[in-house]
């Protein structure tokens, strides 16, 4: 079983260029999440999709853009990296916004903006 | 914003017994869950409080008091594996997770 993979795993980017973190979840899952883990910091949520087709910003959204055209995939897109991207991002998914469904997270990519 | 507070670091010997406080402040609640993560992996799923009271599953042990705005994640038993980050996350009322910055738990022989 898949579950949920990440695209790299690990990237170093020059700043200022784009680049897309893809993610792709096999669970049939209605929403899915993208967060950041920076040290000393925990996961913060940047951008999330309570289901295909609709997407939401979460507490640091700000140089990221998400888009949902299906329900398995759910890409992340920085438009011009800069150093403070850097950090591990992880992809998440859940069957349902409530109850007691956990969110299931993908491996992580690494990023290093330079 | 949400506020969420745990220890950064605990250390306990192989078949002792650590707890591990959480306490939040957020916009409402929904749940609070606790997750394991092992250094360069992702997060997995421990435990899931909605109700007061505690959830047992195996070694490991959720508490919450919605009234104080606590929890704990007891591990029984310890085991060198249990060595990892222990992240507390609270779901709030848009349904949101916030997480805690996670407590790293050493475990010696």
């Amino acid at each position: 079983t898949a579950g949920i993979t990440q695209a790299p795993t690990s990237q170093i980017l020059a700043a200022g260029r784009s680049m897309t973190l893809r993610c792709t979840q096999d669970m049939r899952h209605n929403a899915m999440y993208w967060y950041r883990q920076d040290l000393g910091l925990g996961l913060r949520l940047i951008h999330y999709s309570n289901t295909a087709g609709t997407t939401g910003k979460g507490e640091v959204p700000d140089g990221y853009s998400v888009s949902r055209a299906n329900t398995d995939d759910f890409p992340l897109t920085l438009a011009s990296a800069v150093p403070s991207q850097t950090s591990v991002y992880f992809c998440a998914s859940s069957e349902r916004v409530a109850g007691p469904e956990t969110q299931y997270f993908g491996p992580g990519t690494r990023l290093l903006v330079l | 914003g949400q506020n969420i507070d745990q220890p950064t670091e605990m250390t306990a010997t192989e078949g002792a017994i650590v707890q591990i406080n959480c306490t939040y402040q957020t916009s409402g609640f929904n749940g609070l869950f606790w997750y394991q993560q092992h250094a360069g992996e992702a997060p997995t799923f421990l435990s899931y409080n909605v109700l007061d009271g505690l959830e047992e599953k195996g070694r490991f042990s959720s508490f919450l008091s919605r009234s104080k705005g606590y929890s704990y994640l007891l591990l029984k038993e310890l085991q060198m594996k249990d060595s990892a980050s222990y992240l507390c996350a609270v779901r709030d009322d848009d349904y949101k997770l916030s997480f805690g910055a996670g407590t790293t738990v050493t475990v010696r022989a």
